[in-house]
């Protein structure tokens, strides 16, 4: 049973261009959570989504930044014009349909983006 | 607000000996609290979380978290820390009610176990 995918793993933009983090969740898993990791820090929640839906996005920045759980595909969390503040580890999760408060949250490998 | 604190940026320790990783935390009413694990450039595993019931939880790797209402604590600790346990350690939690899904996490605790 795979776990939580994320894809790619290290990314590279320069000033001004766009980033795209893919997220494949557990097989069976329809929840999908986005946490920012930046260094020195632990990791800051952003979106929480559901399938087309998107639940609380209450830690997304107001701007350059969006994210999307379509019917089919992955989880995409998309960055625009990144600036070198937007370097960060970021972090996939999933849950089961159930969730329930206590579901836990089951993390990929992280994408790595760097901002030059 | 909800909030987790780990006062300690590092924790050094023998192989062999006990280890202790601390959290505290704050949020309104009662959480559900869980660890984490992050070894280097891979993403968090899961290792135990406090749901009701019992104080004491044990989870993967022979970890346990006692979990202390009065104290609002729940701290990591394992009876004999193995070389393989060094890793960053990241306490998390949720309100019960609260926002839904997001977790709130602690700044992480760095685990050095020396041989």
């Amino acid at each position: 049973n795979a776990g939580v995918m994320q894809n790619p793993r290290h990314l590279v933009r320069r000033r001004g261009q766009e980033a795209r983090l893919r997220c494949s969740p557990m097989k069976g898993h329809s929840h999908v959570y986005w946490y920012r990791q930046l260094p020195e820090e632990g990791l800051k929640f952003m979106v929480y989504l559901q399938k087309e839906n998107i639940i609380d996005e209450s830690g997304m920045p107001k701007e350059r930044f969006s994210a999307e759980f379509p019917k089919e595909g992955p989880s995409i969390l998309r960055i625009q014009q990144v600036v070198r503040g937007d370097s960060a580890a970021y972090f996939c999760a999933s849950s089961p349909p159930r969730s329930g408060e206590a579901d836990t949250q089951y993390f990929g490998p992280g994408t790595r983006l760097t901002v030059l | 607000a909800q909030s987790v604190a780990q006062p300690e940026d590092q924790v050094n320790v023998a192989e062999g000996n006990p280890l202790t990783v601390k959290c505290t935390y704050s949020v309104s009413g009662n959480p559900y609290l869980f660890w984490y694990v992050q070894y280097p450039n891979r993403g968090l595993q899961f290792l135990l979380k406090y749901i009701t019931g019992d104080n004491l939880v044990k989870g993967s790797y022979g970890f346990e978290a006692e979990f202390n209402k009065s104290q609002t604590s729940f701290h990591l600790k394992k009876p004999s820390a193995l070389v393989s346990d060094s890793a960053l350690y990241f306490c998390a939690v949720r309100g019960r009610g609260s926002t839904l899904g997001r977790l709130y996490f602690g700044r992480g605790t760095q685990l050095t176990v020396w041989p």
